[in-house]
């Protein structure tokens, strides 16, 4: 079965980064692409950006961009989301989820969420 | 502010049928299928409907999609304890900016 499991989660101080991976399982990871949604406590879903799994293009939230970097490690079927100069409203759940196609605006499996708290 | 819009909560008695609107514009909603998501509290969201009107394997045809024009309905039949939770709309959003977007979200209370 397909399975997404992400990384624990992580406490960091402001203007520091975070690296948050998810690992995939159960399905041709290079087939498919991941999408990373957060949601910040108590509030809805955000869409951050895309990352094909077959030849790494991407696309990027505009609010995020120069802030945010994806990128795939096909030989572990990982995906990796880096988010820099961190501030207190970025702290949020992360989650990966797989993109049925990009442009689908259907993500059919999610990863558990990464818990990412941003305090001094 | 969500680039689509959903009523913030809608409550109805166990067994009715309730409806979750979500409207959007012609750059998403109105050239793009819509997704349908649960979240039940503390878990990540589930998807329940694709393109406009389908449901994967084990969503329970108590849950029904639609689409016209520039808004999407969600309807739930039967309603039960358990589908207590967050819903979200989701589509793709064509414009210059392109992405997926999403709805705010509905707390749905079972009475």
């Amino acid at each position: 079965q397909v399975q997404l499991v992400q990384s624990g989660a992580e406490v960091k101080k402001p203007g520091a980064s975070v690296k948050v991976s998810c690992k995939a399982s159960g399905y041709t990871f290079t087939s498919y692409g991941i999408s990373w949604v957060r949601q910040a406590p108590g509030q809805g879903l955000e869409w951050m950006g895309w990352i094909s799994a077959y030849n790494g293009n991407t696309n990027y939230a505009q609010k995020l961009q120069g802030r945010v970097t994806m990128t795939t490690d096909t030989s572990t079927s990982t995906a990796y989301m880096e988010l820099r100069s961190l501030r207190s409203d970025d702290t949020a759940v992360y989650y990966c989820a797989r993109e049925n196609y990009y442009g689908s605006g259907e993500w059919g499996y999610w990863g558990q969420g990464t818990l990412v708290t941003v305090s001094s | 502010q969500s680039v689509l819009t959903q009523p913030p909560s809608v409550s109805a008695a166990p067994g009715q049928k309730v409806t979750i609107s979500c409207s959007g514009s012609s750059s998403n909603i109105g050239n793009n299928y819509v997704s349908w998501y649960q979240q039940l509290p503390g878990t990540a969201p589930k998807l329940l409907i694709y393109e406009n009107n389908k449901r994967p394997s084990g969503i329970p045809d108590r849950f029904s999609g639609s689409k016209s024009g520039t808004s999407a309905t969600l309807g739930i039949t039967g309603l039960q304890t358990g589908d207590e939770a967050d819903y979200y709309c989701g589509t793709w959003d064509s414009s210059l900016s392109a992405g997926g977007v999403f709805g705010g979200g509905t707390k749905l209370t079972v009475l």
